[in-house]
């Protein structure tokens, strides 16, 4: 089926360690890539997106991914955690389907930064 | 920037009841709205777009007569939970296409928690 699919659920990190969080997907053709961010007790906020061009992509607060299109992933880095990155993060694919663009979100990984 | 705003943030209600949500974009016309649900410690899933002026679209398995969609302006898109049930209680997030000036971004509401006792 098709599907957005992210790696990992739980990631814990020291504050200062690098992130990457894996992300691919099952659509083929052209699709818009995106990850956003869900702080505790907050809305869901754009970190970055991907439509076309360059496919390093970079967002706010630091964050970049890289679109490998042979590899149908979009994974998300940042160098250097901080504690106030501690939220959950969803990838998520529009993909134009039964005459709309539809936002489809993985499963989210939930990122713990400890000091 | 681009706000979302929804209503209530949060609503108890008793099951067998009807219970609304409102989505509204503040400072943007939105053809086009999304209503997902977000189970405890899983991912959003998609329930229905939402097209101003026309029957919303569901996806599988969602039940259009339980779950009412209306998107009367370019400003507005309700959900009605109608004869909600405990297992109805979840997170309910709406979200907006801004098309003008050839955009196309999504933002996303606040929100909503319904418990269903």
């Amino acid at each position: 089926a098709q599907s957005v699919s992210q790696h990992n659920h739980h990631v814990i990190l020291s504050e200062a360690a690098s992130l990457e969080l894996g992300c691919n997907y099952s659509y083929g053709g052209t699709v818009n890539l995106f990850w956003y961010v869900q702080y505790p007790g907050q809305h869901l906020q754009l970190l970055l997106k991907y439509f076309s061009g360059d496919p390093l992509v970079k967002g706010i607060k630091g964050f970049e991914a890289e679109f490998i299109k042979s590899k149908f992933s979009f994974n998300l880095r940042k160098p250097s955690v901080q504690w106030s990155d501690t939220a959950e993060y969803f990838c998520a694919v529009k993909k134009f389907s039964g005459g709309y663009n539809k936002l489809i979100f993985g499963a989210g990984t939930r990122l713990a930064v400890h000091p | 920037g681009a706000v979302v705003s929804q209503h209530p943030s949060r609503v108890i209600c008793k099951s067998g009841t009807s219970v609304k949500i409102e989505c509204r974009s503040l400072d943007f016309q939105a053809t086009t709205m999304f209503w997902y649900r977000q189970f405890p410690k899983k991912s959003l899933m998609l329930m229905a777009t939402s097209n101003e002026g026309s029957k919303a679209t569901y996806e599988q398995g969602v039940e259009k007569d339980k779950f009412l969609i209306n998107h009367a302006s370019l400003t507005l898109s309700t959900l009605t939970v109608t004869s909600a049930h405990p297992e109805d209680s979840s997170f309910y997030i709406c979200s907006a296409r801004d098309g003008q000036g050839g955009g196309n971004t999504i933002y996303f509401g606040e929100g909503s928690w319904l418990t269903v006792v």
